[in-house]
C-alpha cells in the first residue's frame, strides 16, 4: 500500500537550534514528493516539489533533499515564524496520469521558541 | 490571498442538517480537489474535477456527499443529513505550476 510516514510527530526547538525533519515514503514509481506548511486555521502553503533522488531545492532556512525512500527538510538556525506544521506528500501512482492526487503524511508539528 | 478562494470559512451546523461549501479558484484551472482534514493529520483526497467532470472520487465520499463544477471554474460540495464524524476542515486545491495551490479552507463543526 502506497504511504507517507512522518517522524517526530513534534519538535521543539530552540531559536537558532538547527534540525531535520523526516518523510518516509513507500510509493511504486515516485512522481514528485511535495513539502507544505501549514499555520494553524489555514491551508497548506506550497514548499517544494523534489522528483529524482539527490535533488535539493533551498528557500531561506529550509532545505529539502530526497533520496530513494525518504525525504528530509533541513531547517537551518530556525525562528519562531517557523514554528507551523510541516506536511510532506508523495503523487498517488495509480491515478497520476489520469490528473494525480496527493497521499499526504501526518505532518511534524514544530514549535520554536525565542 | 492563495489563488483558492473558500467560503464561507466557518460553518457550525446541527447533526442531521445539510451544509454546501463553495470553492472559487482566482484564475481559470482545469484541475480541482476537495480534500478533508481532521485534527492532527495531513489532507485526505476526496474527489477532482478536470474541468466540469468529476474523474476520481475516494471511498471516504459516502453518498451522503455530492460534488459539482458546473461550468469548469467554481465548485460546491455538499453533504447531507451531517454527522459528527463530518467534522473536519474541508480543503480545495488546483494544480499549479510544479505544485499544488490549496485554499484556507472550510472548518465544519456538527453539534
Amino acid at each position: 500500500e502506497d504511504q507517507v510516514t512522518q517522524s517526530p510527530e513534534a519538535l521543539r526547538l530552540q531559536e537558532g537550534e538547527s534540525s531535520s525533519l523526516n518523510c518516509s515514503y513507500t510509493v511504486s514509481g515516485l512522481r514528485g514528493l511535495f513539502w507544505y506548511r501549514q499555520d494553524p486555521g489555514k491551508g497548506p502553503e506550497f514548499l517544494f516539489t523534489l522528483y529524482s533522488a539527490g535533488e535539493e531545492k533551498e528557500k531561506e532556512r529550509l532545505k529539502a533533499t530526497l533520496t530513494k525512500k525518504e525525504s528530509f527538510l533541513h531547517i537551518t538556525a530556525p525562528k519562531p515564524e517557523d514554528s507551523a506544521t510541516y506536511l510532506c506528500a508523495v503523487h498517488d501512482p495509480m491515478i497520476y496520469n489520469q490528473g494525480g492526487k496527493l497521499i499526504f503524511g501526518q505532518g511534524t508539528e514544530l514549535s520554536v521558541k525565542p | 490571498d492563495t489563488g483558492v478562494s473558500q467560503d464561507p470559512r466557518h460553518k457550525i451546523t446541527k447533526r442531521g442538517q445539510n451544509v454546501t461549501f463553495r470553492c472559487d479558484p482566482i484564475s481559470e484551472h482545469n484541475r480541482l480537489y476537495w480534500y478533508r482534514q481532521t485534527l492532527g493529520q495531513g489532507p485526505e483526497f476526496l474527489t477532482y474535477f478536470q474541468n466540469e467532470a468529476q474523474l476520481e472520487k475516494s471511498r471516504l465520499l459516502s453518498d451522503r456527499f455530492s460534488a459539482e463544477r458546473p461550468k469548469g471554474s467554481f465548485s460546491t460540495l455538499e453533504i447531507q443529513r451531517t454527522e459528527q464524524g463530518d467534522s473536519a476542515m474541508y480543503l480545495c486545491a488546483t494544480r499549479t505550476g510544479n505544485g499544488y495551490t490549496f485554499g484556507s479552507g472550510t472548518r465544519l463543526t456538527v453539534v
